[in-house]
């Protein structure tokens, strides 16, 4: 089985422009969560999809967006990009939304943004 | 508000002995706790978990320690090898969150020939 891809795997952007970002979940996998990592505060949660439907949401500004489509494929948006929005972002599958099956959620390699 | 902590952002170990990473979390609603490991260039991967009902539980060289009441967690890698270098990452689960996880800021595990 493929694992999550995530593209692109590199990006520079400037500051005010927006980017989005995608990622194709393992097949079979419903749900797709987003995670931003940066150096000083590890991995944050940014929000999960499971059926095109946002079923939780982390504590980021509303310049975060995202979305999933039919075939479980997921994309996040930010936009006004800010320095700050420099970081690793990350995305998980998983078969399901429930708790209990975290062992089985998966990570992408992940896509690079820089904002310069 | 870092409500996992990894205190410890780096830790050298020689081939052979124990590694003891530690965990801290602040939010009692917390009941499930995981540890991944993230290679460079390379999305974690799921390690080890622990549901808040056990204290400890075990997959071949590796050990996680729950102690719910200190809200402290570890992970024991016995014996430690030149493959285990990495960045560990804890992560935690709660009621209600579903698959929401909240991560630590890892450790950087570098184990020595």
């Amino acid at each position: 089985k493929a694992g999550v891809t995530q593209t692109p795997r590199y990006l520079i952007k400037t500051r005010g422009q927006q980017v989005t970002l995608s990622c194709s979940p393992i097949s079979g996998h419903r749900s797709v969560s987003w995670y931003q990592q940066t150096p000083g505060q590890g991995l944050q949660f940014l929000f999960e999809y499971f059926s095109e439907t946002q079923r939780n949401k982390g504590n980021f500004p509303g310049r975060f967006s995202g979305r999933q489509f039919s075939n479980s494929r997921s994309e996040m948006n930010v936009s006004t990009l800010e320095l700050g929005d420099s970081a690793l972002y990350l995305c998980a599958s998983s078969p399901g939304p429930s708790g209990g099956q975290l062992e089985t959620q998966y990570f992408g390699p992940g896509t690079r943004l820089l904002v310069l | 508000d870092q409500q996992v902590k990894q205190n410890s952002p780096s830790l050298s170990v020689q081939e052979g002995r124990i590694s003891i990473l530690n965990c801290d979390y602040t939010n009692s609603m917390f009941d499930y706790f995981l540890w991944y490991k993230k290679y460079p260039a390379e999305g974690p991967t799921f390690l080890i978990s622990i549901s808040s009902i056990k204290d400890k539980n075990e997959d071949g060289r590796f050990t996680v320690f729950l102690n719910k009441s200190a809200k402290h967690l570890s992970l024991h890698i016995v014996p430690s090898q030149p493959g285990d270098s990495a960045v560990y990452f804890c992560a935690a689960s709660g009621t209600g969150t579903a698959s929401k996880l909240t991560f630590g800021t890892g450790t950087r595990l570098q184990v020595t020939l």
